[in-house]
């Protein structure tokens, strides 16, 4: 059974604080991986798609980064606002196909 | 921008009934997945389509069925519902024939089964 793991499982920081959480995943068995924001009441949206060892992506204040040989990834939120509270799901493509295995997710508030 | 739309929002249904969830992909988007999320729980991967045809399977019961049809649009028939089925039933849709796209992801049907 494949596993992908998050932690933490949530956060509490201040507004302005920086933070990061991680995603760890078998490296055998990587295609891709995708992290998704997903907020209350709202459906998940997409915020990267990695899948080359190395990979850095970063949009406004989110960036990622990956490391397929260890089998992690890091999801960095620089200078935390309330609008970014809200469950970081990460998920692997583990084989040639597009289903995709999902963590449990970091739950983040961030305090105004 | 059009985004996924799924049919009903919320659902109630007594046990041994059926149900069926209806998702409308983005338009141009050729493929469609089926997700389950049990309270506490992340998201199951059931069932996705491409083109029509199924694509991918997973922890899909014997008793669920899914079919794309010829609009591109999915549904997803629940059958002997049983209370453990109550969970959020997420449609997703993405496109193109290659690569590992991002999914978008619909608002979710929230089945409840008494």
């Amino acid at each position: 059974i494949l596993n992908v793991e998050q932690s933490p499982q949530s956060l509490h920081v201040q507004e302005g604080d920086s933070t990061n959480f991680t995603c760890s995943f078998p490296s055998s068995n990587f295609y891709a991986l995708h992290w998704y924001r997903w907020e209350t009441a709202k459906s998940p949206e997409a915020l990267f798609v990695m899948t080359l060892n190395g990979d850095e992506k970063k949009k406004g204040r989110i960036s990622a980064t990956l490391n397929t040989k260890e089998g992690y990834s890091y999801l960095y939120i620089k200078g935390s606002q309330p609008e970014d509270s809200a469950t970081y799901l990460c998920a692997l493509n583990a084989g040639n196909n597009r289903k995709l295995i999902w963590g449990l997710g970091t739950s983040l508030a961030v305090n105004p | 921008a059009a985004g996924v739309i799924q049919s009903p929002r919320h659902l109630i249904k007594e046990k041994r009934e059926t149900a069926t969830l209806k998702c409308y992909p983005i338009p141009r988007h050729d493929t469609v997945y089926w997700y389950q999320q049990g309270p506490g729980q992340d998201p199951q991967f059931l069932i996705s389509f491409y083109e029509k045809m199924q694509s991918d399977k997973g922890s899909i019961p014997d008793r669920f069925s899914a079919q794309q049809f010829s609009d591109y649009h999915s549904e997803l028939n629940m059958s002997s519902l049983e209370l453990g089925d109550s969970a959020l039933y997420f449609c997703a849709s993405s496109s193109g024939t290659g690569g590992f796209p991002e999914q978008f992801f619909g608002p979710g049907t929230r089945l409840t089964v008494l």
